[in-house]
């Protein structure tokens, strides 16, 4: 597609429920990165994709958290159990090339809130 | 580990130059970048810098990168009020060969007419 999409772009649930968020990048890019940006803070890295396998995952912040990326193109955040502290805008990114500049483009986000 | 610091605020007057600071801590970042975002939108890349330049000038930007101090800073000239936004600052991390960027907390450039 021409840019990358996020879906949900909102989503508000409830504590202890299961959450998904849908990533489809910019075609032809093999890195996929998830991102989690609190209010008020930068992005912070979740986990990358180099085609479908995850080759970083050392940002996810507990076992509740699990990303999948079956065919090396769409790619999904999943959240077991939520909980409040979960609530942030999660941003995922593709990249064509790790040659030179890792150039980023970056989805709208989805905003999940937890209440 | 990596760590990102930038200044929170800064409100300029339109017409005048913006200067957004950054420091930095990974010494083997290859590139820096400047990313812009505005509000309910993503995060969409100004300009980058290789880590063995001392300036790039795009346009109204101009980067400069201090090594030695671990120091990057943005300027924007002729700011307009369409450069209101929060600018961010990253640095590739080092220490993987993911490509993945650690980012600064933002800094709210607000442009007054």
């Amino acid at each position: 597609g021409a840019g990358v999409s996020q879906t949900p772009s909102n989503k508000v649930t409830e504590k202890g429920k299961y959450v998904e968020l849908r990533c489809d990048p910019i075609s032809g890019h093999t890195a996929l990165y998830w991102y989690r940006q609190s209010l008020g803070q930068g992005p912070e890295f979740l986990i990358y994709f180099q085609g479908t396998g995850a080759a970083d995952d050392s940002g996810l912040p507990n076992d509740r958290f699990f990303a999948v990326r079956p065919e090396g193109s769409v790619s999904t955040l999943k959240i077991q159990r939520t909980e409040r502290g979960d609530s942030a805008v999660y941003l995922c990114a593709s990249s064509l090339t790790r040659v030179g500049a890792n150039v980023l483009t970056f989805g709208a986000g989805s905003r999940l809130t937890v209440l | 580990g990596e760590d990102v610091e930038q200044s929170l605020f800064l409100s300029v007057r339109e017409g005048d130059s913006s200067v957004i600071n950054c420091t930095y801590t990974d010494s083997s970042s290859t590139y820096l970048y400047w990313y812009k975002q505005e509000p309910g939108a993503g995060l969409q890349l100004l300009t980058y810098i290789f880590s063995n330049m001392d300036m790039k000038q795009d346009q109204r930007l101009t980067v400069l990168l201090n090594k030695k101090d671990k120091h990057l800073s943005l300027r924007i000239a002729d700011t307009q009020t369409g450069d209101s936004a929060i600018y961010f600052c990253a640095e590739t991390d080092g220490s993987s060969n993911t490509g993945k960027l650690i980012f600064g907390q933002g800094t709210t450039l607000q442009v007054k007419p």
